[in-house]
């Protein structure tokens, strides 16, 4: 049971560049969250999902966009990269939003330059 | 706005000593409560998941507790060994998201 996958693990990219940060889960979550985590500060979410073609925006979405075409699979996309940027991104999921622990992946390590 | 708040930032023990973190919360309209453990370089591991209407949780070594009104939660880590050595984190859930706290980093010397 490989649980939350998130590719790829490290990235170097360039100011106006773009990509797309890549997460799967296989344990048939419903909830699924992007986290991005600054040194010395908590996680900050930046976007959510409760289900296929459902997602919705957390604390600090721009700059980003997610889609969710499947239960499986919700990617993180960065248009424009900005120095801002520069963080670790993680994904995590959940069955259920009340009644259920949180699962994370191992994270993406970005440096925006 | 939820604000978590996790003191001491940091915490150096040596092993075997029993230990408390602490946790706190401004909105005590929370569905949950968890605790994370995150190793360098890693993600986060929940250790200990509190609902609204429990009082606390136990696994292994650990136990946490939950007082809404107060908005306070502690885990308490009994026996600490060097293996417990990692950051701590606590996180409420209000709506569909979570609050995470900025952690606490835990070294037990041998």
């Amino acid at each position: 049971n490989a649980g939350v996958t998130q590719t790829p693990k490290f990235r170097i990219l360039k100011i106006g560049q773009s990509m797309t940060l890549q997460c799967a889960q296989d344990m048939n979550h419903n909830y699924m969250y992007w986290y991005r985590q600054d040194p010395g500060m908590g996680l900050k979410l930046i976007y959510y999902s409760v289900g296929a073609g459902i997602t919705d925006k957390g604390e600090v979405p721009n700059g980003y966009n997610v889609s969710r075409s499947t239960t499986e699979d919700f990617p993180l996309r960065l248009e424009l990269a900005a120095p801002s940027q520069t963080s670790v991104y993680f994904c995590a999921s959940s069955l259920d939003r009340v009644g259920e622990k949180l699962f994370f992946g191992s994270g993406t390590q970005l440096s925006v330059l | 706005k939820q604000e978590v708040t996790q003191i001491p930032a940091a915490l150096s023990v040596p092993e075997g000593e029993n230990l408390v973190l602490n946790c706190s919360f401004t909105d005590s309209a929370i569905y949950n409560l968890q605790w994370f453990r995150q190793d360098p370089g890693k993600g986060l591991t929940s250790l200990l998941l509190i609902q609204s209407s429990q009082r606390e949780q136990t696994s292994g070594r650990l136990n946490a507790s939950l007082d809404k009104s107060s908005g306070r939660s502690t885990l308490y880590i009994a026996a600490s060994q060097p293996g417990d050595s990692a950051t701590y984190l606590c996180a409420v859930m209000k709506g569909n998201q979570f609050y995470f706290g900025t952690g606490t980093s835990l070294t037990v010397i041998p």
